[in-house]
C-alpha cells in the first residue's frame, strides 16, 4: 500500500517560513491535500489539489508537489498557526485514501 | 452554513456493535461524496470509509474491511457507519467529512464534523 511520510515535528520562529514535507513514491503525479488540526478540533482543509487554497485560508499558506515530495509552505508564521498538519491523497491503485502520519508545527 | 454533526458514539464491549450517524445540513447532500475518518487518542488521522454521492462506489480501509459498512440516505441528508466485531484498537474519535466532489478521491475533504468518541473496552 502507498505510504506518505512526514517529519514528526517542525519548529519555526514567528515571522519566518515553515516548510512541511510529505514524501511518497512519485507523489508528484498525484493530487495532494493538506489539513491543519488544532487540539480538540476537527481538521481544516488548508490546501487541496497540491496548491489550491480554499476560501478563507490565508495566502500565507501555499503548496507544491513534484517528484517524490509534496510541500506545505507557511509564510510569516504566527503563533496561531501552531497545530498538527496532515497530507492526504487518493491511491487509485489500491482504491484507498491515504494520510501522512502528521507533523506537529511548533512556533518558537 | 455547512454543518456535519456526528452521533452514536459511546462505550461498547469488545465484539460489540455500534452505528454512527452524521447529519448534514447547509448544502445539497446528494451532490457530494462522504467519508469517515478516525483518530485514536494521541494519534494521527486514519481513513475508515468513503461513499460516493449516489452510493455507487464504496471503499473501506483494510483495517476495518469486513467489519464496517458505510451507507447514506440522501433523502435524510445522513451518512452512517455500521461497525461490528469491535476491537480495542477501534477506540477513536470518528469524524464525518465531506469530499469536494461527487466522486470519491477526486478532491480534498472540505468540511468536517467535531467527531464522536467510540471507546471499546470491557
Amino acid at each position: 500500500s502507498y505510504v506518505l511520510t512526514q517529519p514528526p515535528s517542525v519548529s519555526v520562529a514567528p515571522g519566518k517560513t515553515a516548510r512541511i514535507t510529505c514524501g511518497g513514491n512519485n507523489i508528484g503525479s498525484k493530487s495532494v491535500h493538506w489539513y491543519q488540526q488544532k487540539p480538540g478540533q476537527g481538521p481544516v482543509l488548508v490546501i487541496y489539489r497540491d496548491s489550491d487554497r480554499p476560501s478563507g485560508i490565508p495566502e500565507r499558506f501555499s503548496g507544491s508537489n513534484s517528484g517524490d515530495t509534496a510541500t506545505l509552505t507557511i509564510s510569516r508564521v504566527e503563533a496561531g498557526d501552531e497545530a498538527d498538519f496532515y497530507c492526504q491523497m487518493w491511491d487509485s491503485s489500491s482504491a484507498r485514501v491515504v494520510f501522512g502520519g502528521g507533523t506537529k508545527l511548533t512556533v518558537l | 452554513e455547512v454543518q456535519l454533526v456526528e452521533s452514536g458514539g459511546g462505550l461498547v464491549k469488545p465484539g460489540g456493535s455500534l452505528r454512527l450517524s452524521c447529519a448534514a445540513s447547509g448544502f445539497i447532500f446528494s451532490s457530494f461524496s462522504m467519508n469517515w475518518v478516525r483518530q485514536a487518542p494521541g494519534k494521527g488521522l486514519e481513513w475508515v470509509s468513503s461513499i460516493s454521492a449516489s452510493s455507487s462506489y464504496i471503499y473501506h480501509a483494510d483495517s476495518v474491511q469486513g467489519r464496517v459498512t458505510i451507507s447514506r440516505d440522501n433523502a435524510k441528508n445522513s451518512v452512517f457507519l455500521q461497525m461490528n466485531s469491535l476491537r480495542a484498537e477501534d477506540t477513536a474519535v470518528y469524524f464525518c467529512a465531506r469530499e469536494m466532489s461527487r466522486i470519491v478521491g477526486a478532491q480534498g475533504f472540505d468540511y468536517w464534523g467535531q467527531g464522536t468518541l467510540v471507546t471499546v473496552s470491557s
